[in-house]
C-alpha cells in the first residue's frame, strides 16, 4: 500500500523561505495526483491552500506556491510570517474517489 | 459564502452506531464530490470516504469498509455518514469536505467518541 510521506517538522526564520515536500513510498508524485496542500492551526479545521498541484485557493496569499520538484510535490512559503506557524498536510488523489494524506509537517517560525 | 455544517456527533459504546450529517450552503451541491475526513486525538488527517455527484459511486478507506456507508440527498443539499460497528479507534473529529481536487471547503468538524 502506497504511503504519502512528509517531513515531520521544519523550521524557518521570519522572512525566510521554506519548501515542504510530499512524496510516495512507491513511485513519483506527478500532476496526475492533483496534490492539494492544507494548513491547520491547533483547534481549527484545516484550510485549503493549494489544489491541483499549483493552484492557490481563493484568499490565499501569494507567498504560498505549489509545484513538482523532482519526484515530489512541494509547497513553498516565500517570506514566512509568524502566522504561518501551523501543521501542513498534503493530500494525494489515488483514483476512484479516494485520497490519501501525508502525516503532516509541523512548521515552526522562529 | 460556502458553509458546511456537520451534526450528529456524540459518544457511543463500542459496537454502536452513529449517523453524521453535513448540510451544505453557498455552493451548487449537486455538482460536487463530497468527502468525510477524520482526525484522531493528536493525530493527522485521514480520508474516510467519498461520494460522487449523483450518489451512485462511493469509495471508502480500508479501515471503515463494510462498517461505514456514505450517502447524499441533493434535494436537501446534505450528505451523510452512517457508522456501524464502531470501535475505539474510530474516535476522532469528523470533517465534511467538498470536492477535494478543486479547492476544498471544510466544515468545522463533529466529535465522535467511542468508548470500549
Amino acid at each position: 500500500q502506497t504511503v504519502v510521506t512528509q517531513e515531520p517538522s521544519f523550521s524557518v526564520s521570519p522572512g525566510g523561505t521554506v519548501t515542504l515536500t510530499c512524496g510516495l513510498t512507491s513511485g513519483s508524485v506527478s500532476t496526475s495526483y492533483y496534490t492539494s496542500w492544507y494548513q491547520q492551526t491547533p483547534g481549527q479545521a484545516p484550510r485549503t491552500l493549494i489544489y491541483s498541484t499549483n493552484i492557490r485557493s481563493s484568499g490565499v496569499p501569494d507567498r504560498f506556491s505549489g509545484s513538482i520538484l523532482g519526484n515530489k510535490a512541494a509547497l513553498t512559503i516565500t517570506g514566512a510570517k509568524a502566522e504561518d506557524e501551523s501543521d501542513y498536510y498534503c493530500g494525494v488523489f489515488m483514483g476512484g474517489g479516494s485520497w490519501v494524506f501525508g502525516g503532516g509537517t509541523k512548521l515552526t517560525v522562529l | 459564502e460556502v458553509q458546511l455544517a456537520e451534526s450528529g456527533g456524540g459518544s457511543v459504546e463500542s459496537g454502536g452506531s452513529l449517523r453524521l450529517s453535513c448540510a451544505a450552503s453557498g455552493l451548487t451541491f449537486s455538482s460536487y464530490w463530497m468527502h468525510w475526513v477524520r482526525q484522531g486525538p493528536g493525530k493527522g488527517l485521514v480520508w474516510v470516504s467519498g461520494i460522487n455527484t449523483n450518489g451512485r459511486s462511493t469509495d471508502y478507506a480500508d479501515s471503515v469498509k463494510g462498517r461505514f456507508t456514505i450517502s447524499r440527498d441533493n434535494a436537501k443539499n446534505t450528505f451523510y455518514l452512517q457508522m456501524n460497528s464502531l470501535r475505539a479507534e474510530d474516535t476522532a473529529v469528523y470533517y465534511c469536505v467538498s470536492e477535494m481536487g478543486k479547492g476544498a471547503y471544510w466544515g468545522q468538524g463533529a466529535l465522535v467518541t467511542v468508548s470500549s
